[in-house]
């Protein structure tokens, strides 16, 4: 149990499109996802939180306007990077909670973008 | 601004040594504790959770927990080439607080 999918596992792009990120809960019914980024070697950093229905909290320093979140239902969270760019270039991951267990977290196998 | 320290190595540990992997946490209202295994370009897999003071066992995994020292610990038994990997450990203060994550510790396990 308590599977998280990802789509894609990979994208390249170009410069300037947007790039939209699914994240699914397979087996529960996740009342709160979470979106991480990670750089080579680096740890892993929140981006934002979001429960369903309700706008994402993001973290400091992460701009709302450029990484679109959508917690449309209890199993389906989407990230938009909009305008990427290279520097966006990095391994996002989301994970995903239930209401009986808020605590754990269980992650997505991880989306590679790679912005050209 | 909750803190959970690890220490970022790498460990190198001989196969079929015991692995320690240690982490310190700054809220002493820290009610939930994890330890997740990172493979080099993968997502983090959960492995252990531990909510009470002591040991938890589960096959070669034991997780350790000390509320009063602000300590939890992860032994590996029997290490193996494959235990090699980022162990990162994860720390919630209850409800609907976020979890903090470390920032990992590098284990290396020589065949």
């Amino acid at each position: 149990g308590a599977v998280v999918s990802q789509h894609p596992s990979w994208v390249i792009c170009k410069s300037g499109t947007s790039v939209k990120i699914e994240c699914r809960s397979l087996d529960f019914q996740a009342t709160t996802m979470f979106w991480y980024r990670q750089f080579p070697k680096q740890s892993l950093m929140l981006m934002a939180t979001s429960n369903e229905g309700s706008k994402a909290t993001y973290e400091q320093g992460v701009e709302k306007d450029k990484f679109l979140i959508n917690h449309a239902s209890l199993t389906l969270s989407t990230l938009t990077v909009t305008s990427a760019h290279p520097e966006d270039s990095s391994f996002y991951i989301c994970s995903a909670s239930s209401g009986r267990a808020p605590d754990t977290q269980y992650f997505g196998p991880g989306t590679r973008l790679t912005v050209l | 601004q909750k803190e959970v320290e690890q220490n970022s190595g790498p460990l190198s540990v001989p196969e079929g040594a015991i692995a320690s992997l240690n982490c310190t946490y700054s809220d002493r209202g820290s009610q939930s504790f994890f330890w997740y295994r990172q493979y080099s370009g993968k997502s983090p897999e959960l492995i252990m959770s531990i909510y009470s003071n002591g040991d938890k066992e589960d096959g070669r995994f034991t997780a350790q927990l000390n509320k009063a020292s602000q300590y939890v610990s992860l032994l590996i038994r029997d290490s193996q080439p494959s235990d090699s990997a980022t162990y990162l450990c994860a720390v919630h203060s209850g409800g609907y607080q976020k979890v903090t994550f470390g920032t990992g510790t590098k284990l290396q396990v020589i065949p």
